[in-house]
């Protein structure tokens, strides 16, 4: 089990716009700590998404937004795109474990 | 731009030390000040960060691994490496190398990562 709790799947068509979201508690997110999400397409490497709650690296396209209140961050990813298709995991710092951690991962499916 | 990959055994036989070895090009593993993490992902399961080794030396790890976990870095070869003793099935999963951008705990996160290989625990 996850220390950061996403949702399993979730789904949408092309277009259409969907969020992900990523809950956390005291010792992490709702501690300050910053939210970072990663993507992974099948059968490549995992790749940097969203850093610092909200910024983007150079070359993903503003399609993707990160935001975070409280104990929690989403991830809203509009225009779905079938490229899209893959899997996400937001990533924190946990005081009380004195590590990084990560939430579970979505599988996003584009119908 | 900077890649990293991962190269092993695939299979390691229960009780036995995993050793993995993660490959730097396109960049010095010794220049930028960056952190070098080994992260796993159990099938079905979310990552797991592992620890990370600067290139000084200095190492973190997960506390719930520590006992069992060793990191070490070969600057001559751009070089890390994952050692994981007394290993059983739980153990398996793919083995992910990564570069970790931040010296704030709050603004670590990894990039660029290796790919990915997978690591069997079994007799």
């Amino acid at each position: 089990q996850s220390v950061l709790t996403q949702p399993p799947s979730v789904s949408g068509a092309p277009g259409q716009r969907v969020t992900i979201s990523c809950t956390g508690s005291s010792s992490n997110i709702g501690a300050g700590y910053d939210v970072h999400w990663y993507q992974k397409l099948p059968g490549t490497a995992p790749k940097l998404l969203i850093y610092g709650n909200i910024n983007r690296p150079s070359g993903v396209p503003d399609r993707f937004s990160g935001s975070k209140s409280g104990t929690s961050a989403s991830l809203a990813i509009s225009g779905l795109q079938a490229e899209d298709e893959a899997d996400y995991s937001c990533q924190s710092y946990d005081s009380s474990l004195s590590g990084w951690v990560f939430g579970g991962g979505t599988k996003l499916t584009v119908l | 731009q900077v890649q990293l990959r991962e190269s092993g055994p695939g299979l390691v036989k229960p009780s036995q030390t995993l050793s993995l070895t993660c490959t730097v090009s396109g960049g010095s593993i010794s220049s930028g000040g960056y952190y070098w993490s080994w992260i796993r992902q159990p099938a079905g399961k979310g990552l797991e960060w592992i620890g990370r080794i600067y290139t000084s030396g200095s190492t973190n790890y997960n506390p719930s691994l520590k006992s069992r976990v060793t990191i070490s870095v070969d600057t001559s070869k751009n070089q890390f490496s994952l050692k994981l003793s007394s290993v059983t099935a739980a153990d398996t999963a793919v083995y992910y190398c990564a570069r970790g951008t931040s010296s704030s705990n709050s603004w670590f996160r990894f990039d660029p990562w290796g790919q990915g290989t997978l690591v069997t625990v079994s007799s």
